[in-house]
Parts: structure tokens; sequence; C-alpha cells
């Protein structure tokens, strides 16, 4: 168990690019969320998946934000024509659900994307 | 709606002085709490939970939290601070473990040698 991973660490790009972030979870996990964490603020939930199902979205998730997961395994976050005021932290957590006698209500976070738009 | 609010955004102690970091909660059925820790270009990872078993609650670390349902509170204390407790808190709430967590606004703890 290599705990959850998120890719890039780090991007930083130009207003009006589109961007991607990919998160792996702990396999096995069923549930997948992504939070964004602002400077001095706690987390935000952005949106979750139960396997390959998408169960909420945030009203933060605007239509220049998408998140799949083909299969049930890793995760993608897709942003469109970024804005400055996409900067922040994006963190991916997962958990089980209980399955396989594991804690089903710790959420496992990666160490986030950190995404600066200039 | 469920909701979470952190007194402080700043904690100064003294190390072996006790910690004391402060959350209120608002939530329309019982909730499930939880206490998170960040360490700078970290993820979080969590201290400990409250999922409606004990009402105190100890977690890693030498951490403990009480939940207190008549004041709605879910404080974290440590009885002796140690330089290597400095990091920024988060206190969470959800429906159950498995949905969407609502955090504070978190509080950062500081050490002082």
């Amino acid at each position: 168990d290599t705990g959850v991973s998120q890719d890039p660490r780090h991007k930083i790009t130009k207003r009006g690019q589109n961007v991607t972030f990919r998160c792996d979870p702990i396999s096995e996990h069923n549930r997948l969320y992504w939070y964004r964490q602002t400077l001095g603020q706690g987390p935000e939930f952005l949106t979750y998946f139960q396997n390959e199902a998408q169960l909420e979205k945030s009203r933060l998730l605007s239509d220049r934000f998408s998140a799949e997961r083909p299969k049930g395994s890793f995760s993608t976050l897709e942003i469109q024509r970024t804005e400055q005021g996409d900067s922040a932290m994006y963190l991916c957590a997962s958990s089980s659900g209980g399955a396989s006698g594991t804690d089903p209500y710790e959420q496992y976070f990666g160490p986030g994307t950190r995404l600066t738009v200039t | 709606a469920q909701s979470v609010t952190q007194l402080g955004s700043h904690v100064s102690v003294s190390e072996g002085a006790l910690v004391l970091l402060r959350c209120n909660y608002s939530s329309s059925v019982p909730p499930y709490l939880f206490w998170y820790v960040q360490y700078p270009n970290q993820g979080l990872q969590l201290l400990l939970k409250y999922t409606s078993a004990a009402t105190l609650v100890k977690g890693i670390n030498g951490f403990e939290a009480e939940f207190k349902k008549s004041e709605t509170s879910f404080h974290l204390t440590k009885p002796s601070a140690h330089m290597s407790d400095a990091a920024e808190y988060f206190c969470a709430v959800s429906l159950s473990g498995n949905t969407p967590l609502v955090f504070g606004k978190g509080t950062r703890l500081s050490v002082i040698a």
C-alpha cells in the first residue's frame, strides 16, 4: 500500500490554458474525493466518486471543471480556460467504504497538486 | 447543512504546555467529526475521529478530543506540547465517514522552545 499519489505536484500555467491533474487512490478503495484548498483556508469539497460513478458535485465546480474516474481506478481533474482564481492546492483523497474490513471512516489524502495561474 | 467553526486561526504554546484547539460544529443529524493535521507542503493526516461511539476519543501522537453534544463542540487537546506538533490543524464534519468532509478554516499551532 503506497498511499494516495497525485501528479504533478506543482503546475504553473498561463491564464486561459487547460490543465489536467491525476490522482491514483489506494488500491481497492472504491471512493475518491477531490478537494480544493486556497491559502489560509481549509479544504473545500469539489466532487467525489464511488467506483466510476460521480456521486456529487459541489456548486464550486464550475462548467470549466470536469472530473472522471474511468474503470473506477485513477481519476483526472481537468480545468479548462484557467483563471487566476483557480490558483490553489488540489487535494485528492480515497476511502474504502468498509471493503475488506478496513476502516470505512478514514479518508486518506494525497500530497496535493499546487496550481499557480499567471 | 453542516459547518465547522475553529476559534483562533493561530495558537502559540510553550513546549511542554497544554495544547487546546477549539472546534464547534453545526449539523442537522448526528455528526461524524474528525481532526486532521497538515504539515507544510504535505497532505492531511487523520489524528482522530468521533463516530458515535465513545465521546472521549484518543488519537495519534498523544492527542485526544471530547465530543460534547450539549455544547456542539469537539475540542482537541494534548497534555504536553512538543516542537514536532507545530502544524496546521483542521476540524471536519460529515454525515458519515464515507461522505465528503466539511472543514473548518484551520488553526496554526506554533510551539515555542
